[in-house]
């Protein structure tokens, strides 16, 4: 069966500061993997996606990726946080099973940018 | 339309009373989900149509819940019997492919009182 564990109930960050969200996941056979992220009261918005090729993947608002098979995660990254950032940051993988649409969202992590 | 749309955006609802959420997707979207989520946690699967048919409903909390989608565009979401512990926000999702990602509605914030 297909899982996704945010091992981070919370991350908190300095602005201009790196931050790191870990993401770690079972599926069967090769993974889709994506990144949502959802602010108060808004609905969740795509971030980016692994689908196949180069393992890291760039996607909004400075965002990057980092596909590791061996080590199955996929941790998403940003090289210098803003206060702005701050939110419910949500990893999701879809696997082959039941031809291939089944996502399974992570628990989510929720992102404090200190100014 | 432009974005995935549901209806309605708030439903409050009394214990053991009928209800039904809807979800219309982006045009051509022939995949359709369907997740439940309560506040502060992930988004918790419950059923994906691949056009008409139902290809996952292994999220279905209970027969209380099901799911239509009948010409393969528009989808129902129906709660019977409803019960307080069936609060929660539902959310709609659509994609266009397997390799693509699903785009999300703003959701329905059912409450049973």
């Amino acid at each position: 069966a297909q899982s996704v564990a945010q091992p981070e109930d919370q991350v908190n960050v300095a602005e201009g500061n790196p931050l790191t969200v870990k993401c770690t996941y079972s599926v069967s056979g090769n993974p889709y993997l994506f990144w949502y992220v959802q602010y108060p009261n808004r609905g969740l918005q795509f971030l980016l996606k692994y689908i196949t090729g180069d393992n890291l993947v760039k996607g909004s608002y400075g965002f990057e990726a980092e596909f590791n098979k061996s080590q199955t995660s996929f941790h998403l990254k940003k090289p210098s946080a803003l206060v702005s950032d701050s939110a419910l940051y949500f990893c999701a993988v879809r696997g082959v099973e039941s031809g291939g649409f089944k996502t399974i969202f992570g628990a989510g992590t929720r992102l404090f940018v200190k100014a | 339309g432009a974005g995935v749309s549901q209806t309605p955006s708030n439903k409050v609802t009394e214990k053991g009373k009928y209800v039904e959420l809807r979800c219309d997707p982006i045009s051509g979207h022939t995949a359709l989900y369907w997740y439940r989520q309560s506040l502060g946690q992930g988004p918790e699967f419950l059923i994906y149509f691949q056009g008409t048919g139902a290809a996952d409903d292994s999220g279905l909390p209970n027969d209380r819940f099901f799911a239509v989608r009948p010409e393969g565009s528009v989808s129902t979401l129906k709660i019977q019997r409803t019960e307080r512990g069936d609060s929660a926000v539902y959310l709609c999702a659509s994609s266009l492919g397997v390799n693509t990602e699903a785009f999300f509605g703003q959701g329905t914030r059912l409450t049973v009182v």
